[in-house]
């Protein structure tokens, strides 16, 4: 059963324009949430995260807003440019009670496509 | 790029031959992670370690193994490849935080 879920596998948008990619989650205990960003033939690289605690993160051009009660968030794109062509990823993660790092859950990933 | 080099980058072989492939950090991490990335399934875990000697399994571990005998090594083993661990196989280390930083990739195709 997924527990992350991008359910748009691409996304094309107009150049200077608003670019929103959203994900859903099932896992409630999921409190950490991430957007990667990869290009073809390279690793993915991380782009912006946020903590279940809050419902806003900006860091310049990217915002991320989460919405827990319907376990939704999406990640804004402002203005989109054509370097931003690439497959974002949206990840979670859990805090273990033991502390550690057992990895993050992805999504299937959207392929952003900015058209000039 | 963060001192990650994952190798082969690339490598071709047939089925029911053993492959091995290398991550090496210069980070001292202690969390190293495998991932294989496949059309329509994005990035899941295969195995992690979160210190030398110490690993586990992830979402999709089964015909993968692992060893961990170095701080900075991370070794995945396929010991009889077949044609569905075609795959991307990416490498990611952690210091502890959630962020993960990724290696650049080793594609592996099994004839």
């Amino acid at each position: 059963d997924q527990q992350v879920k991008q359910n748009s596998p691409s996304l094309s948008v107009q150049e200077g324009r608003i670019s929103i990619l959203n994900c859903d989650y099932t896992n409630s205990m999921f409190d950490y949430f991430l957007w990667y960003k990869k290009y073809p033939a390279e690793g993915p690289t991380f782009l912006i995260s946020i903590s279940s605690i809050k419902d806003k993160n900006e860091d310049g051009r990217f915002t991320v807003f989460l919405n827990k009660s319907a376990k939704h968030l999406s990640l804004h794109i402002v203005p989109s440019q054509p370097g931003d062509s690439a497959v974002y990823f949206c990840a979670a993660s859990r805090t273990r009670s033991g502390g550690g790092a057992d990895g993050l859950t992805f999504g299937k990933g959207t392929h952003l496509i900015i058209q000039p | 790029d963060a001192g990650i080099t994952q190798s082969p980058r690339h490598k071709v072989t047939e089925t029911g031959t053993p492959v091995t492939l290398r991550c090496h950090q210069t980070e001292n991490h202690r969390y190293m992670y495998w991932y294989r990335q496949d059309p329509g399934h994005g990035l899941r875990l295969i195995h992690y370690s979160y210190g030398v000697k110490d690993t586990d399994k992830g979402e999709v571990s089964d015909g993968y193994s692992v060893s961990r005998s170095k701080t900075e090594d991370f070794l995945l083993t396929l010991e009889s490849a077949t044609s569905s661990q075609t795959s991307v196989y990416f490498c990611a280390i952690s210091g502890g935080q959630t962020v993960l930083t990724f290696g650049a990739g080793s594609r592996l195709t099994v004839l």
